[in-house]
């Protein structure tokens, strides 16, 4: 069965400090996975994916994740965090063979000003 | 940029009532999909859609929930008969036919069973 696993409920870093959001995950089949992230009110807003090819995924508003076969983590990353990064980041893989996206729990990232 | 919208934003409803979410996906999409999020908890998948028919469904998905594309745009859940568990906010999602069938969302709607 396919999982996803977010160690950490929330995540504090200062801004201008790099972060990490962690994501491990379980699929039996070939992995697709991805990053969301929800704004208060807001929908799920994609940030970026791993499906093949090089282990660092660049996505939209300078995130970055890194795909490790061995460790099966996909950690969210920023060099530089933003007060405006503050919101709630969903690590989701989907396997290759099924529509459906299996969502971790969630971490809520607060960026301190 | 084209994006999936959902209506109403918000719905409130006795319990034992039946309610209609609607979305409209993304116009070029093929492929749809229901997830729920109960207030605190993991966004959950509900169904996914394909070529006028349900292509998988999860064990949520029992007989009170149904969907329908009623025409060429609208992507409907219906609850016939809700509960105080059933509220949660609703997101559907669509998505293209490439290899990685990239999921896009909407805003979702907030429904609260009363």
């Amino acid at each position: 069965a396919q999982s996803v696993a977010q160690p950490e409920d929330q995540v504090n870093v200062a801004e201008g400090n790099p972060l990490t959001v962690k994501c491990t995950y379980s699929v039996s089949g070939n992995p697709y996975l991805f990053w969301y992230v929800q704004y208060p009110n807001r929908g799920l807003q994609f940030l970026l994916k791993y499906i093949t090819g090089d282990n660092l995924v660049k996505g939209s508003y300078g995130f970055e994740a890194e795909f490790n076969k061995s460790q099966t983590s996909f950690h969210l990353k920023k060099p530089s965090a933003l007060v405006s990064d503050s919101a709630l980041y969903f690590c989701a893989v989907r396997d290759g063979r099924d529509d459906k996206i299996i969502f971790g729990k969630g971490t809520r990232l607060h960026i301190l000003p | 940029e084209p994006e999936v919208t959902q209506t109403p934003s918000h719905q409130v409803t006795q319990m034992g009532q039946e309610v209609i979410l609607r979305c409209v996906p993304i116009s070029n999409h093929l492929y749809f999909y229901w997830y729920r999020q109960i207030l605190g908890q993991k966004v959950e998948f509900l169904v996914s859609f394909y070529n006028n028919e349900i292509s998988e469904k999860s064990e949520i998905f029992d007989d009170q929930f149904s969907v329908e594309r009623p025409d060429g745009s609208n992507f409907t859940l219906k609850i016939r008969s809700t509960k105080l568990e059933d509220s949660a906010m609703y997101f559907c999602a669509s998505s293209g036919t490439g290899i990685t069938k990239e999921q896009y969302f909407g805003p979702g709607t907030r429904l609260t069973v009363t």
